[in-house]
């Protein structure tokens, strides 16, 4: 069985520059989150979809964040500026459903805003 | 509010030794928790997780960790510690009543010498 992909892997763009993440998450997994994790600390929620609607979006940063789950299976992140602050790695996870269900998770993608 | 703490940045351990890393988490209620493991450009892999029951619960790769409600503690523990387990571990905690997703600590970085 696949696991959640993501893409691309790595990107370096200039600061006031647009970007865009892509995740597939595995098939027949109907929650999607996505995470930040900065440098020496664990993934923060950014936000969770229960099958393409956003149920928890309270820490996306909502001025330059934006995020999309069409027809409730992949999903891309955008950030529009970036900023120096937002280099860091955004992961994607799916799990079937919300509660105990384990989470597992993309290899992530590395932002460096130069 | 939860929170979920690894007192131990980072730990160096001799290959074949015993290792434990410490967790402790602040909850209001029967909490779920976790183990995951970051490898460099890896993205997280569940070890174990703790529900409900056996306070000794089973993980892959010879991984164990203990529930111990009295000091809020889980605790993740291997008795032989291979070069391969060199990594980053999280523990994580929830997701709770209220519907928020995990909340992982700092993480602990694992070094094995030889």
């Amino acid at each position: 069985e696949a696991g959640v992909v993501q893409s691309p892997r790595y990107k370096i763009i200039e600061k006031k520059q647009p970007v865009a993440f892509w995740c597939n998450p595995i098939s027949g997994h109907n929650t999607l989150y996505w995470y930040l994790q900065n440098l020496g600390q664990g993934p923060e929620l950014l936000i969770r979809y229960e099958n393409e609607e956003a149920v928890d979006d309270s820490q996306l940063p909502k001025d330059r964040f934006s995020a999309e789950r069409l027809k409730g299976v992949d999903s891309t992140l955008k950030i529009q500026p970036a900023e120096l602050g937002d280099s860091a790695v955004y992961l994607c996870a799916s799990s079937l459903g919300f509660g105990t269900d384990t989470q597992y998770f993309g290899p992530g993608t590395r932002l460096t805003v130069l | 509010a939860q929170s979920v703490t690894q007192p131990d940045i980072h730990i160096t351990v001799s290959e074949g030794a015993s290792l434990e890393l410490r967790c402790n988490y602040s909850y209001g209620a029967t909490p779920y928790l976790f183990w995951y493991v970051q490898s460099p450009g890896q993205g997280l892999q569940l070890l174990l997780k703790y529900f409900s029951g056996d306070t000794l619960v089973q993980g892959i790769k010879g991984f164990e960790a203990e529930f111990k409600r009295s000091q809020s503690s889980f605790n993740l523990r291997k008795p032989s510690v291979h070069w391969s387990d060199a990594a980053e571990y999280f523990c994580a905690v929830g997701p709770n009543q209220a519907g928020t997703a995990l909340i992982f600590g700092k993480g602990t970085t694992l070094s094995v010498s030889s």
